[in-house]
């Protein structure tokens, strides 16, 4: 069992659809993020949760939402896609067994194209 | 705001060469987390190393090492006798700490390239 989580691994939209990525953990760790990866940019964080139903905003959350309805699942949604949204999505958490002391434990990431 | 600066882009090493990759960070608190990753070509993203702002003491761990410098905000990280298979983009990253919560929010340089060649 990897851990962490996340599908699709790739996707390939047209603007203006909707759009939801999901990522899934089965260590009960208590802390969720959402980041983006873009060349020259390194990665940025677009969402975070404390827990359940707890969520807060990143540094660039202009055009995504999220939701956190089990302590396992926490969704990312584009409303509408846009170009500029293709890039890299990993997901990662912390406070549990697989990042006990601070750092956090990514999944293998999204691929995201908005044609 | 916290910042972090990679100037090195890429770097290019010939196997067995020592090499640094440095790390400049930028913050207001007292209390902070650093920390490296590794990204090698198959993309996902690797845990190296976590030091907090209290502990300047350099660490060892087999062929890498860091060395932190609260005085001049630098958290660099050296490969000795590096390999092909270091060859991957290494993220230096800052949070503040909230501490042992395990909640981190991670800010990001932009990466650095290492290409190890034979």
């Amino acid at each position: 069992d990897a851990g962490i989580t996340q599908s699709p691994r790739h996707k390939v939209t047209e603007t203006g659809t909707p759009v939801t990525l999901r990522c899934h953990q089965t260590e009960n760790h208590r802390y969720m993020y959402w980041y983006r990866q873009d060349p020259g940019h390194g990665l940025r964080l677009i969402h975070y949760s404390y827990g359940v139903k707890d969520t807060d905003k990143g540094e660039v959350s202009d055009g995504y939402s999220v939701s956190r309805s089990k302590t396992e699942d926490f969704l990312l949604t584009l409303e509408s896609a846009t170009s500029s949204q293709t890039s890299v999505y990993f997901c990662a958490i912390s406070g549990g067994r697989l990042a006990p002391g601070n750092e956090q434990f990514f999944g293998p990431g999204t691929r995201l194209t908005v044609l | 705001a916290q910042k972090v600066t990679q100037a090195q882009t890429e770097i290019s090493v010939v196997e067995k060469e020592d090499v640094t990759l440095d790390c400049v960070y930028e913050t207001r608190d007292t209390t902070y987390y650093l920390f490296w990753y590794k990204q090698p070509p198959s993309g996902e993203l690797v845990f190296l190393i976590r030091r907090n702002s209290f502990d300047e003491q350099n660490e060892i761990s087999g062929r890498y090492s860091w060395n932190f410098q609260k005085s001049t905000s630098s958290f660099n990280f050296t490969i000795t006798a590096s390999q092909v298979v270091d060859s991957a983009v290494y993220f230096c990253a800052l949070s503040e700490a909230k501490v042992n919560t395990g909640f981190q929010k991670l800010v990001f340089g932009t990466g650095t390239r290492l290409l190890v060649s034979p």
